[in-house]
């Protein structure tokens, strides 16, 4: 089974467009996350949620709008996408905000802005 | 400032040999440290994690801490080809509650 999936894998857009990633963990963790990682392989927190919760909002643009309907989904909705948008987007999910040794990652969706 | 520094690589090592990643965090008063392995195209994987100073063994993987000099290492011990990866130093930084990466180091293992 499947702790941490992502939806879809592969994303292509062209600017400009809404866009929603989906995010859902099973290991029934309290605290779920989400990185931008960009073609440098740099790896970035954007939000953190901890059941239902924001928890941390790393500077990222209001376009990147996160929802987390219960605490097994975190999603992402990014409006009017521009191509600096273009990169991988992990979600990953914790125990809780204290056992972030134990940081599991989904698989990534690679989004391509056109 | 929040700053984790890898040198990014390719880091080049004959299968066998011993692979040595090095990694410097900004803050002293830091407490966890962990090491990430990424594939090409695939996720972040935590391979260890360390809190206090000296050595943590686990296999072939060795992560040193040093708090004092704000280092971290990994060293991978008889290097195989699966081991080439781009590998990741990440810190849990006193006050925050997610974790900073660095920007990767790219191991090649070749046979």
């Amino acid at each position: 089974d499947t702790a941490v999936s992502q939806t879809p894998k592969y994303l292509v857009t062209q600017m400009g467009n809404d866009k929603s990633i989906k995010c859902e963990q099973n290991l029934g963790h309290d605290t779920m996350y989400w990185y931008k990682q960009d073609s440098k392989k740099f790896l970035k927190i954007m939000f953190s949620y901890n059941n239902k919760e924001l928890i941390i909002n790393e500077t990222v643009p209001n376009r990147f709008s996160p929802k987390s309907p219960d605490k097994a989904h975190l999603n992402l909705h990014i409006n009017s996408l521009e191509l600096g948008d273009s990169a991988v987007y992990f979600c990953a999910s914790s125990p809780d905000l204290h056992n972030t040794d134990t940081q599991y990652f989904g698989p990534g969706t690679r989004l391509t802005v056109l | 400032q929040k700053e984790v520094e890898q040198n990014s690589g390719p880091l080049s090592v004959p299968e066998g040999a011993i692979a040595s990643l090095n990694c410097t965090y900004s803050d002293r008063g830091s407490q966890s440290f962990f090491w990430y392995r990424q594939y090409s195209g695939k996720s972040p994987e935590l391979i260890m994690f360390i809190y206090s100073n000296g050595d943590k063994e686990d296999g072939r993987f060795t992560a040193q801490l040093n708090k004092a000099s704000q280092y971290v290492s990994l060293l991978i011990r008889d290097s195989q080809p699966s081991d080439s990866a781009t590998y990741l130093c990440a810190v849990l930084f006193s006050g925050y509650s997610t974790l900073t990466f660095g920007k990767g180091t790219m191991l090649l293992v070749s046979p």
